[in-house]
């Protein structure tokens, strides 16, 4: 199947400071990438829709200006936690459709760890 | 009401043991339908899709009625491995996967 690759897969970094996550379509093309979070014990939850060349779409409470997402190509989406925060803290992960399967499968990215000390 | 819920367990099985999860989902417009599997701190991944007839993949079968909005997976035959969060995921389209807690699953010997 396709193939999402995603780094790092664990930060640890000081409150204040700035995360940036990467993720990858390895063998397809992706013009919507979705980000997600997941905290202990609980479902994931969507954080915003990557565009291609246009504007992220933001799910209703989360901070655009604090979560910067950069679509600038079709195969790389990136999510910066800005300023981030001990409540930051969470499984981020990504995830992408191959369109041209058209399956509707999502395929995910291994996922990255942050600490927010 | 949530978009998809699920019984969060734990269902704690021994080897061999059949197991069901059931799913109930709020959106009477979605229109795909997924059973992933997540282990412990890693990524989830695709179990199998759900159709409207039912499906089959080895030890796996999940089923789907549209009309009472609600989603199976049984699992026959249980190993160890099988050992597991499963995440009840629905789809409407032109929208990102809506996922459900999940159900844990342990199988023990």
């Amino acid at each position: 199947g396709a193939v999402v690759s995603q780094h790092p897969s664990r930060v640890i970094c000081k409150s204040g400071t700035s995360v940036k996550i990467e993720c990858r379509s390895l063998d397809f093309q992706a013009t919507t990438m979705f980000w997600y979070r997941q905290f202990p014990k609980q479902s994931l939850m969507l954080m915003a829709t990557s565009n291609e060349g246009s504007k992220a779409t933001y799910e209703q409470g989360v901070e655009k200006d604090k979560f910067l997402i950069n679509h600038a190509s079709l195969t790389l989406s990136t999510l910066t936690v800005t300023s981030a925060h001990p409540e930051d803290s969470s499984f981020y992960i990504c995830s992408a459709r191959d369109l041209q399967t058209n399956t509707g499968e999502l395929f995910f990215g291994e996922g990255s760890r942050l600490t927010v000390l | 009401r949530k978009e998809v819920e699920q019984d969060p367990g734990p269902f704690n099985v021994p080897e061999g043991a059949t197991v069901a999860f059931n799913c109930t989902y709020s959106n009477s417009a979605s229109q795909s339908f997924f059973w992933y599997r997540q282990d412990c701190r890693k990524e989830p991944k695709l179990l199998m899709s759900v159709y409207s007839s039912g499906n089959e993949d080895g030890r796996f079968t999940a089923q789907l009625n549209r009309a009472s909005q609600y989603i199976s997976l049984l699992i026959r035959d249980s190993k160890l491995s099988d050992s597991a969060t499963y995440l009840c995921v629905v789809n409407t389209a032109g929208t990102a996967l809506i996922f459900g807690k999940g159900t844990t699953l342990s199988v023990s010997s």
